[in-house]
């Protein structure tokens, strides 16, 4: 079956390192979405990509980075990790054509910045 | 910018009681419109989406869903909760460009 994995699940890091986020779909989605969700925020878009070299900012961007080198992968980076960032960050991807609106997404990956 | 508005962070309910969740949306055109459920340690699942037509959307696990244009609301029902309902529950809106705006999210919590 298709689907949308995260890597890692979990990590611990600390301030000022850089931090790599996998995600990796099967589903051959063009249109790809990193969240991240911290409570009584609900989930607030970081980048997003539409297609292979397409990529955008979204709400909460500052101090994150994604490259979109082929279809499956958009890895998210944060380039100098800050407290703040400790959340849980949610891929996701949804197909190209149409208003589907529906959203397939990873389990999540935890991240603790110390 | 488009918003969308869940006044509950928490809700408990007996097991077997009815439930209704809250979801305000801002003003727009007809709005496209989405519930997840978020259990604890996975990802996002969709119950129902609401695009234009029939205002009562059916879902899975027997939820439903009511689109009301005049009070900008998408409720979402169960006549009878059962335990492995308590999750927490997010509803959306899309965006142009296939991006979904969550709203903060409502903690469902089961007592037997």
């Amino acid at each position: 079956d298709a689907e949308i994995t995260q890597s890692p699940r979990h990590k611990i890091t600390e301030t000022g390192r850089q931090v790599t986020l996998a995600c990796h779909q099967t589903w051959n989605h063009n249109n790809m979405f990193w969240y991240r969700q911290d409570l009584g925020h609900g989930l607030r878009l970081i980048h997003y990509s539409y297609g292979v070299q397409d990529t955008n900012k979204g709400e909460v961007s500052d101090g994150y980075s994604v490259s979109r080198s082929n279809t499956e992968d958009l890895p998210l980076t944060l380039e100098s990790a800050a407290s703040s960032q400790t959340s849980v960050y949610f891929c996701a991807s949804s197909e190209g054509t149409g208003v589907t609106g529906e959203l397939f997404f990873g389990e999540g990956s935890r991240l603790t910045v110390l | 910018a488009q918003s969308v508005t869940q006044p509950d962070i928490h809700i408990t309910v007996s097991e077997g009681a009815s439930l209704e969740l809250r979801c305000n949306y801002s003003y727009g055109a007809t709005p496209y419109l989405f519930w997840y459920v978020q259990s604890p340690g996975q990802g996002l699942q969709l119950l129902l989406k609401y695009f234009s037509g029939d205002t009562l959307v059916q879902g899975i696990k027997g939820f439903e869903a009511e689109f009301k244009r005049s009070q900008s609301s998408f409720n979402l029902r169960k006549p009878s909760v059962h335990w492995s309902d308590a999750a927490e529950y997010f509803c959306a809106r899309l965006e142009y460009g296939n991006k979904l705006v969550f709203g903060a999210g409502t903690i469902l919590r089961v007592k037997s």
